[in-house]
């Protein structure tokens, strides 16, 4: 079945520099790949998304990189502020079955 | 405001008990969702209804019963209470054709806690 889990499960970084969070994914099946960020008290919100199809996607301050190859995701955050303290989570969608399978979250702390 | 709105925020019960949880959204979306947080953070998805009909049911016990009364409308209903029912419960919509990341968006969740 579908599997995506993350390296870290926490990252600090200072405030100002640049941070990666990385995704690991075992079903090469997967159509799509969302990246998510859950603040404490609320639900997760959409980041930023890349098609199977595609292995680079930036948005603003953020760059998404598949590696289909060694079925790696990764999450580039430029420029970190405080705000960006949150959990992180990859997500998995195959559009067969419709169904979205998140991966384990990783905590990220930006430090002033 | 459009939005996934759940209620109530926090719900604390007692083992045994009967309790519910509504979603609403008001997003026109087609498609409503459950996912459980556990205490480790992960989320799973446990039910989908598309046009109030159920698409996914991810083995979650029949204690557990989701309604959908309207699209805009998902309730999840919990009998006899356990303490591993404990969790956040979010509720989301997207559209479901070209179901995309983008439109999907989720509530801000209830705490369940069970003593």
């Amino acid at each position: 079945g579908e599997s995506v889990g993350l390296h870290l499960p926490t990252l600090s970084v200072q405030e100002g520099d640049n941070s990666i969070i990385n995704c690991a994914y075992s079903n090469s099946a997967s159509d799509y790949f969302i990246w998510y960020k859950q603040e404490s008290g609320k639900g997760p919100q959409f980041i930023i998304d890349i098609r199977s199809n595609m292995d680079k996607r930036q948005g603003q301050r953020v760059t998404v990189l598949l590696n289909k190859t060694v079925k790696h995701l990764s999450l580039q955050i430029a420029a970190t502020q405080p705000g960006d303290s949150a959990v992180y989570f990859c997500a998995g969608l195959n559009f067969g079955n419709e169904k979205l399978t998140f991966g384990t979250g990783t905590r990220l702390t930006i430090i002033p | 405001d459009t939005a996934v709105s759940q209620t109530p925020k926090y719900l604390v019960t007692q083992m045994g008990n009967d309790k519910s949880i509504k979603c609403e959204q008001n997003l026109g979306h087609d498609t409503m969702y459950w996912y459980k947080q556990d205490s480790k953070k992960f989320l799973k998805i446990m039910f989908s209804y598309n046009n109030k009909e159920l698409i996914i049911n991810e083995t979650v016990p029949n204690r557990f019963s989701p309604k959908s009364p309207d699209k805009a409308h998902l309730n999840l209903h919990i009998n006899s209470l356990e303490l591993g029912d404990s969790a956040v419960y979010f509720c989301a919509s997207s559209h479901m054709a070209g179901h995309r990341g983008y439109g999907y968006t989720f509530g801000s969740g209830t705490r369940l806690t069970v003593v």
